[in-house]
């Protein structure tokens, strides 16, 4: 089935640095989501992209899904504690079940 | 937001022994339920979907004989472990679909089940 590919597996930043982590599909996807999930918590919905090429922004985050529409990018400006946790990019089948992209673990050093 | 329940939050148990989780769609009804599990430091993975009345649809490698769902309301479904055993040990997260067709997804807290 559909895979999505998530890189890096794991980044450290320094507080105030940027981050940016990369979704990748073999397939063109129709929808992509972003989640966040905190240590010990449960996904937390970010965003939906739809259409090709789309940009969005939500305060220092910036979500980009690819023309093809297969790759996504989210992007965190001068990142501050409160960003850490494991960020997933997903995308829904037909029954609106997710398959979660692997994930990278974004640890933010004060 | 629309509220998830999930009991228990966490439980330890002994092999050999049936677990029970339950998740509530306190404020919504789902007609479809999708139950994931989460190993430590992997991704979420679909375990099986289930819809209210009907059998779950199990995802391939996961025993449907060992995870038992039961969806018999709209606003309560059950995923019973059974013969837990130590591989077994995972967080188990609900995710309720509501009845009115929105697209967002709801998730519960999670379940952290621990197999000695």
């Amino acid at each position: 089935g559909q895979q999505v590919m998530q890189i890096p597996q794991y980044q450290h930043v320094q507080e105030g640095e940027d981050f940016t982590t990369y979704c990748n599909s073999s397939t063109t996807l129709s929808n992509i989501q972003w989640y966040k999930q905190r240590p010990g918590g449960h996904p937390v919905f970010l965003i939906q992209l739809v259409k090709s090429g789309e940009v969005k922004k939500q305060k220092r985050l910036t979500f980009q899904f690819g023309e093809a529409k297969k790759n996504s990018s989210l992007h965190i400006t001068a990142t501050q504690t409160t960003d850490v946790g494991t960020y997933f990019c997903t995308f829904s089948g037909s029954a609106r079940q997710l398959t979660f992209g692997s994930g990278t673990q974004l640890t933010v050093l004060p | 937001g629309a509220v998830v329940s999930q009991h228990p939050s966490w439980v330890i148990c002994k092999s050999g022994t049936s677990v029970k989780i339950e998740c509530r769609s306190l404020d919504f009804q789902a007609t479809t339920m999708f139950w994931y599990r989460q190993f430590p430091k992997q991704s979420l993975m679909l375990m099986a979907t289930s819809n209210e009345g009907s059998k779950a649809t199990y995802e391939q490698g996961v025993e449907k004989d060992k995870f038992l769902i039961n969806h018999a309301s709209l606003t309560l479904s059950t995923l019973t472990v059974t013969s837990a055993h130590p591989e077994d040990s995972s967080f188990y997260i609900c995710s309720p679909r509501p009845r009115d067709g929105t697209d967002t997804q709801y998730f519960g807290p999670g379940t952290r089940l621990t197999v000695l």
